[in-house]
C-alpha cells in the first residue's frame, strides 16, 4: 500500500485478555518500530525490527509484550495479561534502512477497561 | 530519563507570521533530528530533517535550525496558515542508536 496501516485502528478489551495489534509497514521498507503514546506525551520506543529479526526490544516494558515479523514485512504486537496501564496509542512506523525518517501509521487506539 | 525535551506545551500565532517551535536535548551522540506534525486520531507525520554536519534546513515555509553546542533546535514556519495548527513533535536519533526519542510535543494554533 502507500502507506502504513495498521488494524484495528480501535480496540477496548478487558483487564487480563490478551490482544494483538497488526502492522502493514510500506512496501520495501526494512526497519519496522513500534512506538507507544501516552495521552500528553511523545511517541515512546518499544522495538524495532531490521527485516525479520528485532534489532532492538528494549523498550518492551515487561515479558507480556512480545512482537513478530516472520517475514520481514508484516509484524503483530502481542500483548497477554492485558492491564489498565497498558492503555495508549500504539504506532508503527517503517523506513527504508533504519536511520532514516520513518513513517507512521494512524496507529492502533487500545482501551483496557 | 527525558533526553528530548518541549519546554513549551503550547503555542498561538496569527496567521501570517512566524511560528517559532523549539526543542532541546541533553544526549550529545545524536546526530539525526527530525520534525513531525500530527493531527487528532492521525499517527505524526514527518514534516523536515536535519543532520547534525548542517545548522540550517529549509523547505518550503519550514525551516530547521540546529545548534549542536546550546543542544538546541527549532522550527520555524513563515508564514503560519490555519492548517499548520497541530501538535509538532521533535526527534532526535543517532547511527546505531536504532530507535527515535521524542519530545512531549507543542501544539500550535494558527488563527486565523
Amino acid at each position: 500500500g502507500a502507506g502504513v496501516s495498521q488494524t484495528p485502528s480501535n480496540k477496548v478489551t478487558e483487564k487480563g485478555k490478551y490482544v494483538e495489534l497488526r502492522c502493514d509497514p510500506i512496501s520495501g521498507h526494512t526497519a519496522l518500530y513500534w512506538y507507544r503514546q501516552s495521552l500528553g506525551q511523545g511517541p515512546e520506543f518499544l522495538i524495532y525490527f531490521q527485516g525479520t529479526g528485532a534489532a532492538d526490544d528494549s523498550g518492551l516494558p515487561n515479558d507480556r509484550f512480545f512482537a513478530v515479523r516472520p517475514e520481514g514485512s508484516v509484524s503483530t504486537l502481542k500483548i497477554q495479561r492485558t492491564e489498565r496501564g497498558d492503555s495508549a496509542v500504539y504506532l508503527c512506523a517503517s523506513s527504508q534502512t533504519g536511520f532514516t525518517e520513518a513513517f507512521f501509521g494512524q496507529g492502533t487506539r487500545l482501551t483496557v477497561v | 530519563d527525558q533526553q528530548v525535551k518541549q519546554n513549551s506545551p503550547s503555542l498561538s500565532v496569527q496567521e501570517g507570521r512566524i511560528s517559532i517551535l523549539n526543542c532541546d536535548y541533553t544526549n550529545s551522540m545524536f546526530d539525526y533530528f527530525l520534525w513531525y506534525k500530527k493531527y487528532p486520531a492521525e499517527g505524526p507525520t514527518f514534516l523536515i530533517s536535519i543532520s547534525s554536519i548542517k545548522d540550517k534546513n529549509e523547505d518550503g515555509r519550514f525551516t530547521v535550525f540546529l545548534n549542536k553546542s546550546a543542544k538546541h533546535l527549532s522550527l520555524h514556519i513563515v508564514p503560519s496558515q490555519p492548517g499548520d495548527s497541530a501538535v509538532y513533535f521533535c526527534a532526535a536519533s543517532a547511527e546505531n542508536f536504532n530507535k527515535f526519542y521524542f519530545g512531549s510535543g507543542t501544539k500550535l494554533n494558527v488563527k486565523p
